[in-house]
């Protein structure tokens, strides 16, 4: 069963910081991930999809990396803008006969202070 | 381009009555369909998911049941809610086969008096 983590669960930083986000996944027999932004109240926005053949993908200030055999991806914010305060939320997409199934992590809350 | 549309936005309903919200994607064909349940403060549940019309897999056992009529509709449906059905409902969809981008609808918000 793929199990879906993300730390930390909660993050402040002062605004112009770059920042790390973590994902982790137990099963790394994965055809994607993805990385998604959430407004309080809203639905979820994509940013990136990276796939399981690929290393990283870049949009604008953000760039995820993907490590299959770690099981783990990382979303990068670079010179963060309180507009990027959210939820960031990972989800995978598992290779095999439950393929169309997507698993969330709990996600990131993101506060970029001004 | 393709659109996907969630009603009602929000709805509040007392325990015991029935539920019927809607989902459907415009722009596209043969999508696969998700309901997925956010609880305040928590992670996003998979609740039901549809590769295809009257094909439906069941995440979760619940109170709950969807419904795919049509290709691009998806129904998530209750007979008697409880209290613990409050909650955050997304409707998403992507193309078949697992290496596809998934897109969100805007949600409904549920609370169940």
């Amino acid at each position: 069963k793929q199990e879906v983590t993300q730390i930390p669960a909660a993050l402040s930083v002062p605004e112009g910081e770059n920042l790390v986000l973590n994902c982790s996944f137990t099963d790394s027999a994965i055809y994607n991930l993805q990385w998604f932004r959430q407004d309080p109240g809203k639905g979820l926005t994509s940013l990136l999809l990276i796939q399981s053949s690929q290393r990283e993908q870049t949009s604008g200030r953000l760039n995820a990396s993907l490590d299959k055999s770690s099981g783990r991806s990382t979303l990068y914010i670079a010179a963060s803008q309180p507009g990027d305060s959210a939820t960031y939320l990972c989800a995978c997409s598992r290779t095999g006969a439950s393929y169309d199934k997507v698993i969330f992590g709990p996600g990131t809350s993101l506060s970029v202070i001004p | 381009s393709q659109t996907i549309h969630q009603w009602p936005a929000t709805l509040v309903q007392p325990v015991g009555s029935p539920l019927s919200l809607e989902c459907t994607v415009e722009g596209t064909s043969n999508p696969n369909l998700y309901w997925y349940r956010q609880a305040a403060g928590r992670g996003l549940q998979l609740l039901f998911y549809s590769v295809g019309i009257g094909q439906i897999s069941s995440e979760v056992p619940q109170n709950l049941s969807a419904s795919r009529p049509q290709d691009r509709q998806f129904i998530l449906s209750s007979k008697k809610l409880l209290l613990s059905d409050s909650g955050f409902y997304l409707c998403a969809w992507r193309r078949g086969g697992g290496y596809n981008e998934q897109f969100f609808g805007p949600g409904t918000r549920l609370t169940v008096l």
